[in-house]
């Protein structure tokens, strides 16, 4: 496709449980990342894949999140064990990285809107 | 915690007013972008400035960067209804880190 693509749009699950949000980034970015915005918040940062670099977890809040890029190209976002207040929307975003290492311009999904119950 | 933090939180202004956002950050940067987010929507990249550069312009956007104070603003002339979004700062010294944001609200 020609942008972000996020799925699902929207999820509502019960506390405890699991969830998986996925992105399709842009063909060819080699960058890739997921924040996390609350109503009315900012963009806070969860983790970033550079091509095959390790990941920057340094965002995840707790070991219940996790994420994986598999190929360089789809990303799964995994919450184990949910509870009220991961509830948020999902942001991921997709980018080429110039030469010098510093990331471009950023393209957004339009977001996994998760509600625990 | 957040690199970026802006002010002001919320702004509101007249139809044909300037808007000014500002941002203030903490570490050096290789490059400072500034977002646009509609309500409920993802965000659109405005205009990226590079560490070695003062000032940029696209349209009716103007955004300066001072590296010695660590800040920058974002312009918008001549404001429409349609600006109504929120403005994110975002900084880059490798990973992208985003502010809080400015609500902009423009009353026709």
């Amino acid at each position: 496709g020609a942008g972000v693509s996020q799925s699902p749009s929207n999820k509502v699950t019960e506390k405890g449980k699991d969830v998986e949000l996925r992105c399709d980034p842009i063909s060819g970015h080699t960058a890739l990342y997921w924040y996390r915005q609350s109503l009315g918040q900012g963009l806070e940062f969860l983790i970033y894949f550079q091509g095959n670099s390790a990941p920057d977890k340094s965002g995840l809040p707790s070991d219940r999140f996790s994420a994986e890029r598999t190929g360089g190209s789809v990303s799964t976002l995994t919450i184990q064990r949910t509870q009220q207040e991961d509830s948020a929307v999902y942001l991921c975003a997709s980018s080429l990285v110039p030469a010098g290492g510093s990331t471009g311009e950023l393209f957004f999904g339009e977001g996994s809107r998760l509600t625990v119950l | 915690s957040q690199q970026g933090e802006e002010d002001p939180q919320a702004l509101s202004i007249q139809e044909g007013e300037n808007a000014t956002m500002n941002c203030s950050y903490k570490t050096s940067i290789n490059n400072l972008q500034w977002y646009r987010q509609n309500s409920g929507r993802g965000l659109v990249h405005l205009i990226l400035i590079r560490s070695n550069e003062r000032e940029k312009h696209s349209g009716r956007l103007r955004v300066t960067l001072d590296t010695s104070k660590k800040s920058s603003s974002l312009l918008i002339t001549a404001s429409r209804a349609a600006d109504t979004a929120s403005y994110f700062c975002a900084t880059s010294g490798g990973k992208l880190i985003f502010g809080q944001g400015t609500e902009l609200s423009v009353k026709p």
